[in-house]
């Protein structure tokens, strides 16, 4: 289940079972959407992307959805392993050019074995 | 490719001294960097984007004096913490993008951070 509170909201999910990962981003004129995986002590590693033209996009074991009409942003991990355990960001960019991009408050992730 | 290399990934310093971090994009040059701060158990926030051969642009709050960029070749960005205090201790992490894809619509990859520990 998940829970929320003064740390991060975490995922505990079953090894073998899907994962559903939320996001609500912050400006409606974003376009461009991606989400990363940051394990402890290291930087945030790049998953997945979606433009705003799409609804769906999928990689491997992962499908991101993106519903504009309520700004919000998914991940899917299907068959949660271990190694997926970590915290996961999404980020959002609304600027053209080289520009930076704006990351969301995070989930951590946790597989039970 | 479009690997992004930080050092050093650890430092503990004594507060009131001065701490340099490094940021080098290995095999691709990088014309603009970003350097994010993270707080524990918080997210990823914008400090300053670095401009080689120009000033680094830093976001509000940032105190441009106290966290110095000098972006001095199109490889090497490099974040001094001048005059570190405790409440300086944080993971700063580099981040650039494919100059191949430089645009807004494609990812940022980002250094494996470092650790500042100010006693």
């Amino acid at each position: 289940g998940e829970s929320v509170g003064l740390h991060l909201p975490t995922l505990s999910v079953q090894e073998g079972d899907n994962s559903i990962i939320n996001c609500a981003y912050s400006n409606s004129a974003s376009d461009y959407f991606i989400w990363y995986k940051q394990e402890s002590g290291k930087g945030p590693q790049f998953i997945i992307d979606i433009r705003s033209n799409m609804d769906k996009r999928q990689g491997q074991r992962v499908t991101v959805l993106l519903n504009k009409t309520v700004k919000h942003l998914s991940l899917q991990i299907a068959a949660t392993q271990p190694g997926d355990s970590a915290v996961y960001f999404c980020a959002e960019n609304w600027n053209s050019g080289n520009t930076p991009l704006v990351f969301g408050k995070g989930t951590r992730l946790s597989v039970i074995a | 490719g479009a690997v992004v290399s930080q050092h050093p990934s650890r430092v503990i310093c004594k507060s009131g001294t001065s701490v340099k971090i490094e940021c080098r994009s290995l095999d691709f040059q990088a014309t603009t960097m970003f350097w994010y701060r993270q707080f524990p158990k918080k997210s990823l926030m914008l400090m300053a984007t670095s401009n080689e051969g120009s000033k680094a642009t830093y976001e509000q709050g940032v105190e441009k004096d106290k966290f110095l960029i000098n972006h001095a070749s199109l490889t090497l960005s490099t974040l001094t913490v001048t005059s570190a205090h405790p409440e300086d201790s944080s993971f700063y992490i580099c981040s650039a993008r494919d100059p191949s894809t430089a645009s807004y619509n494609s990812p940022l990859h980002f250094g494996n951070g470092t650790r500042l520990t100010v006693t």
